[in-house]
């Protein structure tokens, strides 16, 4: 089984701040499937990123993805007060298709 | 609107069955893969189970392997997850989600969630 290792926990910044998060994986993920998702309180996940680096439809650009192998980084430019949010990444190259523990993104 | 539902959810006490339905409208269902993820209270996303659009390829994770079988009927674009043998560890929020391409790929589309609680 891939364990996927999210940090840091919480990142707590700004509005229009850069955001970095990380996401390292036990063993490397196949294909470099890995993906980015953001969640809301009472919402249901939204996919950011694929394949480690393709947005997905209608997400902005300041969202980028970045990473092969075993180390991967979302990368939010200028955060916007709508991406305070819970982030998490998910291997999908072998089964279990495993989470990581999540990042919260909270306004400083 | 391009939308799954989930349905079945629910009180049940440990180790009684639930059957779970993840219903798919606006959208193609019969091509692509679908899982399930369930989030406990307060906690992290935890995927269960895939299924290819032809059922021949099947995975589970450990925590309910053996416990837990999913299906589908394409002809009805749904989606099942059979619940045996629940645990109190097993409440949680319910969601199924389909692969954004036909393949093997990242999930874009989400149901709402169902809340299943398992006590006595």
């Amino acid at each position: 089984e891939i364990v996927l290792t999210q940090s840091p926990g919480t990142l707590s910044l700004s509005p229009g701040e850069r955001a970095t998060l990380s996401c390292r994986a036990s063993q490397s993920v196949s294909n470099n499937y890995l993906a980015w998702y953001q969640q809301k309180p009472g919402q249901a996940p939204r996919l950011l990123i694929y394949g480690a680096s393709s947005r997905a439809t209608g997400i902005p650009d300041r969202f980028s993805g970045s990473g092969s192998g075993t180390d991967f980084t979302l990368t939010i430019s200028r955060l916007e007060p709508e991406d305070f949010a819970v982030y998490y990444c998910q291997q999908y190259g072998s089964s279990p298709f495993t989470f990581g523990g999540g990042t919260k993104v909270e306004i400083k | 609107e391009v939308q799954l539902v989930e349905s079945g959810g629910g009180l049940v006490q440990p180790g009684g069955s639930l059957r779970l339905s993840c219903e798919a409208s606006g959208l193609i269902f019969s091509g692509y893969g679908m899982i399930w993820v369930r989030q406990a209270p307060g906690k992290g996303l935890e995927w269960l189970s895939y299924i290819t659009s032809s059922s021949n390829t099947i995975y589970y994770a450990d925590s309910v392997k053996g416990r837990f079988t999913i299906s589908r009927d394409n002809a009805k674009s749904s989606l099942y997850l059979q619940m045996n043998s629940l645990r109190d560890e097993d409440t949680a929020v319910y969601y199924c989600a389909r692969t954004r391409i036909t393949g093997r790929d990242a999930f874009d589309i989400w149901g709402q969630g169902t809340m299943v609680t398992v006590s006595s």
